[in-house]
């Protein structure tokens, strides 16, 4: 496997579920990212891990808990969600979190919430 | 506050004729960096370009030319002799260097192209 992979490709769960979304760098970066995509919305960005720490938490609702165990891993639990989460969940990596960085993305986790 | 503003929502031209994708942006910072991002319809952002705040020069890469114009703000796209493939919605991205704890990079709101065969 090669770049960043994303499983599961779509998720459809019911409010009082938990589930996780995983994210895997093969890319050897540093800096992992969570992103959300909304329809007719920009891009927000939820989390950021360099060196498996968190450096960003923007403001994302306690429904949405991530881990971060390694460089190459990311997750996403969700808990307790609410039809306005469904959208489209993008992991990133980078070298660094650093301005400047391209981000290399993965193909994204489709949510849609009951 | 910095800002990316993608003004053309959609876009749809017929196959080989050149079109521009617009990107204005607002920013405080002297230094920053400015993307270009294009997601396909599989979902993930393929990077294309990046350009820092002093390197004003145009780029070109075969069928895609950038044209970064300090004085306007802006960095646009253009895509020579599109291709049906060239379909995809398109984002136009910017990285401060003092950015605050909320901003790490900042996302237009995409231009989606139609490439019509």
């Amino acid at each position: 496997e090669t770049g960043v992979t994303q499983t599961p490709r779509h998720l459809v769960m019911g409010m009082t579920n938990k589930k996780s979304l995983k994210c895997e760098q093969h890319l050897g970066h540093n800096a992992m990212y969570w992103y959300k995509q909304s329809a007719k919305k920009p891009l927000e960005l939820m989390f950021v891990y360099s060196l498996e720490e968190r450096v960003e938490n923007n403001s994302v609702p306690s429904r949405f808990s991530p881990e971060c165990p390694n460089s190459s891993h990311l997750f996403l639990h969700l808990h307790t969600l609410q039809p306005e989460d469904s959208a489209l969940y993008l992991c990133a990596s980078s070298q660094g979190p650093e301005m400047g960085n391209e981000q290399f993305f993965g193909p994204g986790t489709r949510l849609t919430v009951l | 506050a910095q800002k990316v503003t993608q003004a053309q929502t959609e876009i749809s031209v017929v196959e080989k004729e050149d079109v521009t994708l617009d990107c204005v942006y607002e920013t405080r910072d002297t230094t920053y960096y400015l993307f270009w991002y294009k997601q396909p319809p599989s979902g993930e952002l393929v990077f294309l370009i990046r350009r820092n705040s002093f390197d004003e020069q145009n780029e070109i890469s075969g069928r895609y030319s950038w044209n970064f114009q300090k004085s306007t703000s802006s960095f646009n796209f253009t895509i020579t002799a599109s291709q049906v493939v060239d379909s995809a919605v398109y984002f136009c991205a910017l990285s401060e260097a003092y950015m605050n704890r909320d901003d790490k990079i900042i996302f237009g709101k995409g231009t989606r192209l139609h490439i019509l065969p």
